[in-house]
């Protein structure tokens, strides 16, 4: 079975803190996503990477960042957390052909205060 | 932009009937529809691919259909049952050739006994 683990299920930061968040899948798959999801508005893609040192933009990217250094690991940054970037962040990954399904982590709920 | 919409944002159902959720596709056909099962507080788990081709998979007590003249993807879970309340997410890829996925709302379903 495919497994996507990320760092922390639960995270308290401060305004203003840089934020690290870690999602580590271990199936070899090229693709990796960040997204968000918040009451009302579903899932939305943050950022995505479809090899090392790869990265694209989704549909929110202001204010965060990606680091993929390695194939396994994907790296979301909020560099100066806000409170409204309050929310679930979900990591996955998939195969590189277009239309496989993704497979997703367990979440990060991530409150900033 | 591609959109994809489910309709309902709750659903009730008794035990032991079908279960038939609706997601509405806009623009051109995608590739491919997916259906994810999430429950609260976790990532969503991936459960059926649909082709453009297809008319129809099944897996088990989940069947998908896909229209392509309505636009439609139907999603029906049979003899439904407690544990099989949760919400579900519909996907399409989000362009030709996409890594990406464009997910709905979601469709919270609740089977009560």
């Amino acid at each position: 079975d495919v497994k996507v683990t990320q760092s922390s299920r639960y995270l308290v930061k401060r305004t203003g803190e840089k934020v690290f968040l870690e999602c580590v899948q271990d199936m070899d798959h090229e693709n990796m996503f960040w997204y968000r999801q918040d009451p009302g508005l579903g899932l939305r893609l943050i950022y995505f990477s479809y090899d090392v040192k790869m990265k694209e933009k989704g549909d929110i990217p202001e204010g965060y960042s990606v680091s993929r250094e390695k194939k396994e690991r994907f790296s979301l940054i909020l560099e100066s957390a806000s409170t409204n970037q309050t929310s679930m962040y979900l990591c996955a990954s998939s195969l590189s052909a277009a239309g496989g399904p993704q497979y997703f982590g367990p979440g990060t709920r991530l409150t900033v205060t | 932009s591609q959109k994809i919409e489910q309709n309902s944002e709750a659903l009730n159902i008794q035990e032991g009937k079908t279960a038939t959720l609706t997601c509405n596709y806009t623009n051109y056909s995608p590739a491919y529809l997916q259906w994810y099962r999430q429950d609260p507080g976790r990532g969503p788990v991936f459960l059926l691919l649909i082709r453009e081709n297809e008319k129809e998979k099944r897996k088990e007590r989940l069947k998908v259909t896909f229209d392509t003249t309505l636009k439609q993807s139907l999603f029906h879970i049979t003899a439904s049952q407690p544990a099989d309340s949760a919400t579900y997410l519909c996907a399409r890829n989000s362009g030709a050739g996409s890594y990406q996925l464009t997910f709905g709302k979601g469709t919270k379903l609740s089977v009560i006994p």
